[in-house]
Protein backbone atom coordinates (compact mmCIF):
# COMPACT_ATOMS: atom_id res chain seq x y z
CA UNK A 1 0.00 0.00 0.00
CA UNK A 2 1.47 2.93 -0.28
CA UNK A 3 2.09 5.75 1.84
CA UNK A 4 4.05 9.18 3.08
CA UNK A 5 4.92 9.28 6.44
CA UNK A 6 6.11 12.74 7.87
CA UNK A 7 8.23 13.40 11.18
CA UNK A 8 8.24 14.56 13.24
CA UNK A 9 4.39 15.02 14.00
CA UNK A 10 4.55 18.31 15.58
CA UNK A 11 7.23 20.95 16.65
CA UNK A 12 7.90 23.58 18.91
CA UNK A 13 10.86 26.33 17.91
CA UNK A 14 11.99 29.69 19.08
CA UNK A 15 12.11 32.66 16.33
CA UNK A 16 15.81 32.27 14.59
CA UNK A 17 15.58 28.51 14.65
CA UNK A 18 16.54 26.41 11.66
CA UNK A 19 13.96 23.43 11.54
CA UNK A 20 14.15 20.23 8.77
CA UNK A 21 11.13 18.64 8.61
CA UNK A 22 10.89 14.85 6.80
CA UNK A 23 9.32 13.53 4.60
CA UNK A 24 9.65 9.85 2.89
CA UNK A 25 7.58 7.59 0.93
CA UNK A 26 6.27 4.02 -0.25
CA UNK A 27 4.72 4.82 -3.78
CA UNK A 28 4.74 2.72 -6.79
CA UNK A 29 5.90 4.42 -9.52
CA UNK A 30 6.16 7.41 -8.11
CA UNK A 31 5.84 10.64 -9.88
CA UNK A 32 6.45 13.85 -8.36
CA UNK A 33 6.46 15.32 -4.49
CA UNK A 34 4.54 18.55 -3.32
CA UNK A 35 4.75 20.52 -0.15
CA UNK A 36 1.86 22.42 1.07
CA UNK A 37 1.76 24.93 3.68
CA UNK A 38 -1.37 24.75 5.90
CA UNK A 39 -2.35 27.75 8.06
CA UNK A 40 -5.97 28.33 9.32
CA UNK A 41 -7.92 27.39 6.48
CA UNK A 42 -6.66 25.74 3.11
CA UNK A 43 -3.80 24.61 2.43
CA UNK A 44 -1.20 26.61 -0.15
CA UNK A 45 1.50 24.95 -2.26
CA UNK A 46 5.16 25.78 -1.67
CA UNK A 47 7.29 23.15 -3.87
CA UNK A 48 6.89 20.55 -6.25
CA UNK A 49 9.75 18.20 -6.31
CA UNK A 50 10.29 15.75 -9.53
CA UNK A 51 13.89 15.19 -10.37
CA UNK A 52 16.54 13.84 -7.30
CA UNK A 53 19.11 15.76 -6.00
CA UNK A 54 17.62 19.48 -7.33
CA UNK A 55 17.20 21.42 -4.51
CA UNK A 56 13.65 24.47 -4.76
CA UNK A 57 14.07 27.54 -2.97
CA UNK A 58 11.79 30.21 -2.50
CA UNK A 59 13.02 32.89 0.42
CA UNK A 60 13.50 31.38 3.45
CA UNK A 61 12.42 27.77 2.96
CA UNK A 62 14.16 24.70 0.76
CA UNK A 63 13.33 21.31 -0.36
CA UNK A 64 15.33 18.65 -1.79
CA UNK A 65 14.34 15.07 -3.10
CA UNK A 66 16.18 11.78 -2.92
CA UNK A 67 14.60 9.25 -5.05
CA UNK A 68 17.01 6.72 -4.32
CA UNK A 69 16.16 6.61 -0.50
CA UNK A 70 12.66 7.67 -1.61
CA UNK A 71 12.61 10.81 1.32
CA UNK A 72 12.38 14.96 0.94
CA UNK A 73 13.16 17.38 3.61
CA UNK A 74 12.12 20.89 3.77
CA UNK A 75 14.22 23.07 5.40
CA UNK A 76 12.95 26.29 6.67
CA UNK A 77 15.83 28.88 8.46
CA UNK A 78 15.68 31.76 10.85
CA UNK A 79 12.19 30.78 11.50
CA UNK A 80 9.59 33.58 12.18
CA UNK A 81 5.80 33.43 14.39
CA UNK A 82 4.21 33.53 10.57
CA UNK A 83 5.43 30.17 9.86
CA UNK A 84 4.02 28.57 12.25
CA UNK A 85 1.75 26.05 10.58
CA UNK A 86 0.93 22.62 9.49
CA UNK A 87 3.28 21.79 6.83
CA UNK A 88 2.02 19.07 4.07
CA UNK A 89 4.03 16.51 1.81
CA UNK A 90 2.42 14.49 -0.88
CA UNK A 91 3.21 12.10 -3.68
CA UNK A 92 1.59 11.99 -6.89
CA UNK A 93 1.73 8.06 -8.07
CA UNK A 94 2.22 7.52 -11.69
CA UNK A 95 -0.32 4.71 -12.16
CA UNK A 96 -2.69 3.99 -14.95
CA UNK A 97 -6.09 5.64 -14.26
CA UNK A 98 -4.90 7.16 -10.87
CA UNK A 99 -4.93 10.36 -12.84
CA UNK A 100 -2.26 12.06 -10.51
CA UNK A 101 -4.38 11.43 -7.38
CA UNK A 102 -2.16 13.30 -4.30
CA UNK A 103 -1.30 10.78 -1.40
CA UNK A 104 -1.11 12.75 1.45
CA UNK A 105 1.37 12.56 4.95
CA UNK A 106 -0.61 13.68 8.20
CA UNK A 107 1.36 16.66 8.58
CA UNK A 108 4.34 18.10 10.81
CA UNK A 109 2.55 21.12 12.75
CA UNK A 110 5.01 23.62 13.52
CA UNK A 111 4.74 26.33 16.08
CA UNK A 112 7.36 29.17 16.22
CA UNK A 113 7.68 31.08 19.18
CA UNK A 114 8.64 34.86 19.76
CA UNK B 1 -9.63 36.22 -8.08
CA UNK B 2 -9.43 33.11 -10.03
CA UNK B 3 -9.45 29.74 -8.02
CA UNK B 4 -11.71 27.14 -6.11
CA UNK B 5 -14.65 27.90 -4.20
CA UNK B 6 -16.52 26.03 -1.70
CA UNK B 7 -19.88 26.57 0.25
CA UNK B 8 -20.62 26.61 2.58
CA UNK B 9 -18.03 27.49 4.69
CA UNK B 10 -19.43 25.70 8.01
CA UNK B 11 -22.74 23.41 8.61
CA UNK B 12 -24.37 21.84 11.34
CA UNK B 13 -26.16 18.82 10.98
CA UNK B 14 -28.24 16.38 12.55
CA UNK B 15 -27.83 12.57 12.40
CA UNK B 16 -29.18 11.86 9.40
CA UNK B 17 -30.00 14.88 7.89
CA UNK B 18 -28.60 15.10 3.80
CA UNK B 19 -27.13 17.84 2.40
CA UNK B 20 -24.51 19.10 -0.72
CA UNK B 21 -21.23 20.52 -0.67
CA UNK B 22 -20.57 22.60 -3.95
CA UNK B 23 -17.78 23.53 -5.51
CA UNK B 24 -16.33 25.59 -8.53
CA UNK B 25 -13.25 26.33 -10.03
CA UNK B 26 -12.31 28.83 -13.13
CA UNK B 27 -9.07 27.88 -13.97
CA UNK B 28 -10.19 25.53 -16.71
CA UNK B 29 -8.79 22.36 -15.25
CA UNK B 30 -9.99 19.01 -15.76
CA UNK B 31 -9.06 17.17 -12.72
CA UNK B 32 -11.01 17.76 -9.37
CA UNK B 33 -10.92 15.86 -6.27
CA UNK B 34 -12.47 16.11 -2.35
CA UNK B 35 -10.84 15.20 0.44
CA UNK B 36 -11.65 14.99 3.99
CA UNK B 37 -9.17 16.28 7.07
CA UNK B 38 -9.45 15.23 10.61
CA UNK B 39 -7.10 15.97 13.14
CA UNK B 40 -4.09 13.44 13.01
CA UNK B 41 -5.51 11.33 9.88
CA UNK B 42 -4.07 14.48 7.19
CA UNK B 43 -5.91 14.73 4.05
CA UNK B 44 -7.57 11.64 2.79
CA UNK B 45 -9.30 11.47 -0.36
CA UNK B 46 -13.03 11.05 -1.06
CA UNK B 47 -13.76 11.13 -4.53
CA UNK B 48 -11.62 12.41 -7.57
CA UNK B 49 -13.58 13.46 -11.30
CA UNK B 50 -10.39 13.15 -14.03
CA UNK B 51 -12.66 14.97 -16.90
CA UNK B 52 -16.12 16.35 -16.96
CA UNK B 53 -18.67 13.57 -16.64
CA UNK B 54 -16.38 10.65 -15.20
CA UNK B 55 -16.24 10.18 -11.28
CA UNK B 56 -13.94 7.64 -9.15
CA UNK B 57 -13.98 6.75 -5.71
CA UNK B 58 -11.01 7.63 -3.56
CA UNK B 59 -9.83 6.06 -0.22
CA UNK B 60 -13.01 6.84 2.01
CA UNK B 61 -16.32 7.10 -0.40
CA UNK B 62 -18.44 5.39 1.74
CA UNK B 63 -21.60 7.68 3.01
CA UNK B 64 -20.54 9.75 -0.15
CA UNK B 65 -22.12 10.79 -3.60
CA UNK B 66 -20.75 13.04 -6.14
CA UNK B 67 -21.48 14.95 -9.04
CA UNK B 68 -19.57 16.58 -11.49
CA UNK B 69 -22.29 18.67 -12.98
CA UNK B 70 -19.95 20.27 -16.01
CA UNK B 71 -16.66 21.11 -16.11
CA UNK B 72 -16.74 23.87 -13.46
CA UNK B 73 -18.19 22.04 -10.89
CA UNK B 74 -17.93 18.97 -8.75
CA UNK B 75 -20.38 18.58 -5.82
CA UNK B 76 -20.21 16.22 -2.63
CA UNK B 77 -23.45 14.74 -1.36
CA UNK B 78 -24.13 13.22 2.07
CA UNK B 79 -27.59 11.18 2.18
CA UNK B 80 -27.68 10.60 5.53
CA UNK B 81 -24.94 12.28 7.41
CA UNK B 82 -23.27 10.11 10.71
CA UNK B 83 -21.25 11.86 13.39
CA UNK B 84 -18.25 9.72 11.74
CA UNK B 85 -18.81 12.61 9.24
CA UNK B 86 -17.95 15.56 11.06
CA UNK B 87 -14.95 16.99 9.84
CA UNK B 88 -13.58 19.71 7.46
CA UNK B 89 -14.08 19.68 3.57
CA UNK B 90 -11.68 20.29 0.85
CA UNK B 91 -12.31 20.71 -2.81
CA UNK B 92 -9.42 20.83 -4.80
CA UNK B 93 -8.41 20.79 -8.83
CA UNK B 94 -4.96 20.16 -10.69
CA UNK B 95 -3.99 21.97 -13.78
CA UNK B 96 -2.73 19.83 -16.61
CA UNK B 97 0.18 17.64 -16.28
CA UNK B 98 0.09 18.97 -12.64
CA UNK B 99 2.98 21.28 -13.24
CA UNK B 100 1.89 23.73 -10.83
CA UNK B 101 0.47 21.44 -8.07
CA UNK B 102 -3.31 21.38 -6.78
CA UNK B 103 -5.32 24.42 -5.82
CA UNK B 104 -7.59 23.55 -2.84
CA UNK B 105 -10.48 25.64 -2.13
CA UNK B 106 -10.69 27.30 1.64
CA UNK B 107 -12.77 24.19 3.04
CA UNK B 108 -16.35 23.59 4.50
CA UNK B 109 -16.39 22.90 8.42
CA UNK B 110 -19.09 20.04 8.58
CA UNK B 111 -20.58 19.16 12.28
CA UNK B 112 -23.36 16.19 12.57
CA UNK B 113 -24.75 16.46 15.84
Amino acid sequence: EDKVVQSPLSLVVHEGDTVTLNCSYEVTNFRSLLWYKQEKKAPTFLFMLTSSGIEKKSGRLSSILDKKELFSILNITATQTGDSAIYLCAVVPLYGGSQGNLIFGKGTKLSVKP
Amino acid sequence: NAGVTQTPKFQVLKTGQSMTLQCAQDMNHNSMYWYRQDPGMGLRLIYYSASEGTTDKGEVPNGYNVSRLNKREFSLRLESAAPSQTSVYFCASRPPQGRYGYTFGSGTRLTVV
